[in-house]
């Protein structure tokens, strides 16, 4: 298995609903991410877990907040969520540890959720 | 924190020309330079990188240059074909695990 699986494709919600993205590997990776892509503009890093641990969080609002159960499941959790939160967003995995890849980290994709707040 | 600038933002080249986009970075500590390939309505994917301790490095029709002094790196891509047509966008990276990306260039390779 060479991928990275998100769920939903597409999501719709409204301002006071609750709901979840999902994202799964199974290449044992041991980093993944997750990306915001707007229209027409790069992938904006919010969180990265390592060994399923927070390592960086890209001072992202609190109505974003993830969780990572173990190696292969990474999950986004969406409260309170603003219009302008709508955006694909991405679930991205590498294979290592920062510091044990020498600062070569390749990244594989997910397709990404596409989420529309309303 | 690094910040990734990529010109042209836009390119159109014509089927079998070369094209070029460039990059720079602002941190001089950054050492992995990926370029991702973004089609339309798809997820990024990696079409090559380089180290820092690379100054260049070439896969088929597709090379890539680092100047470490000057803190730029540059795609280049010769013989283009239609399929060549999406978003490409530059990253660059400190720790491995702090990919920020350039704001991307949309190439547009006419028949």
């Amino acid at each position: 298995d060479t991928e990275v699986t998100q769920t939903p494709k597409h999501l719709v919600m409204g301002m006071t609903n609750k709901k979840s993205l999902k994202c799964e590997q199974h290449m044992g990776h041991r980093a993944m991410y997750w990306y915001k892509q707007k229209a027409k503009k790069p992938p904006e890093l919010m969180f990265v877990y390592s060994y399923e641990k927070l390592s960086i969080n890209e001072s992202v609002p609190s109505r974003f907040s993830p969780e990572c159960p173990n190696s292969s499941l990474l999950n986004l959790h969406l409260h309170a969520l603003q219009p302008e939160d709508s955006a694909l967003y991405l679930c991205a995995s590498s294979l290592r540890e920062v510091r044990e890849s020498s600062g070569a980290n390749v990244l594989t994709f997910g397709a990404g959720s596409r989420l529309t707040v309303l | 924190g690094e910040n990734v600038e990529q010109h042209p933002s836009t390119l159109s080249v014509q089927e079998g020309d070369s094209a070029v986009i460039k990059c720079t970075y602002s941190d001089s500590a950054s050492n992995y330079f990926p370029w991702y390939k973004q089609e339309l309505g798809k997820r990024p994917q990696l079409i090559i990188d380089i180290r820092s301790n690379v100054g260049e490095k070439k896969d088929q029709r597709i090379a890539v240059t680092l100047n470490k002094t000057a803190k730029h790196f540059s795609l280049h891509i010769t013989e283009t074909q239609p399929e060549d047509s999406a978003v490409y966008f530059c990253a660059a990276s400190i720790l491995g695990n702090d990919m920020r990306f350039g704001a991307g260039t949309r190439l547009t390779v006419k028949p």
